[in-house]
């Protein structure tokens, strides 16, 4: 399985911009690279998902490197309900998706 | 609210004893996943089923089982409960097949302790 490597935890100020790093070096060429997050005491959530190109959504940006073996997960402007874990998960068949240990984010007020 | 219910939301049980968790899909998913989620395994994927029929096993034990119901509803039982397993059980659906999205909806959840 393909495994992703992301920091135990990052810190922000409310209001500021979050960049959480996801590495990949094996990624193989069909994996899409998928972000979920999971608030406290809820299941998780989907935030965004990409191939090859940035992608953006309501939620988040997601930047892709080009050779595809680093990707970040931006927050543009933290508020306190985005304190959660963040996974970095890559999809490599459609069956299942395997959660490592994720980015614990705190938004200090 | 992700569509995804499940029930009970919380099971308190004793070691060996058996328990049946209930997942209701969000409507129109055809594909249901059982997830275990502990504190020192984090989550892990358990199995798979995509319209009643099992498509993939995850480190699932065999005292686990499942099944998907023709109305796409699932059921997770688990027997002869050890104190290990607890943890908390979510199950997830996606509209398999029909896009390329690949998100999963996750329901909140059921709490079990085995005591």
């Amino acid at each position: 399985d393909a495994k992703t490597t992301q920091p135990n935890s990052m810190e922000s100020n409310e209001e500021e911009p979050v960049h959480l790093p996801c590495n990949h070096s094996t990624i193989s060429g069909t994996d899409y690279i998928h972000w979920y997050r999971q608030l406290p005491s809820q299941g998780p959530e989907y935030v965004i998902h990409g191939l090859t190109s940035n992608v953006n959504n309501r939620m988040a940006s997601l930047a892709i490197a080009e050779d595809r073996k680093s990707s970040t997960l931006i927050l543009h402007r933290a508020t306190l309900r985005d304190a959660a874990v963040y996974y970095c998960i890559l999809r490599y068949n459609d069956y299942k998706l395997s959660f490592g240990a994720g980015t614990t984010v705190t938004v200090r007020a | 609210d992700s569509g995804v219910t499940q029930t009970p939301k919380h099971l308190i049980t004793a070691t060996g004893q058996r328990v049946t968790l209930r997942c209701s899909p969000r409507s129109g998913d055809l594909s249901v996943y059982w997830y275990q989620q502990s504190l020192d395994q984090g989550l892990q994927f358990l199995i798979h089923y995509y319209n009643g029929e099992e498509r993939a096993k995850g480190n699932i034990l065999e005292r686990f089982s499942a099944q998907q119901f023709p109305d796409l509803h699932s059921e997770l039982n688990l027997s002869s409960l050890e104190l290990g397993d607890s943890a908390l059980y979510f199950c997830a659906s996606s509209t398999y097949g029909l896009s390329n999205t690949g998100e999963l909806f996750f329901g909140e959840g059921s709490r079990l302790t085995v005591l």
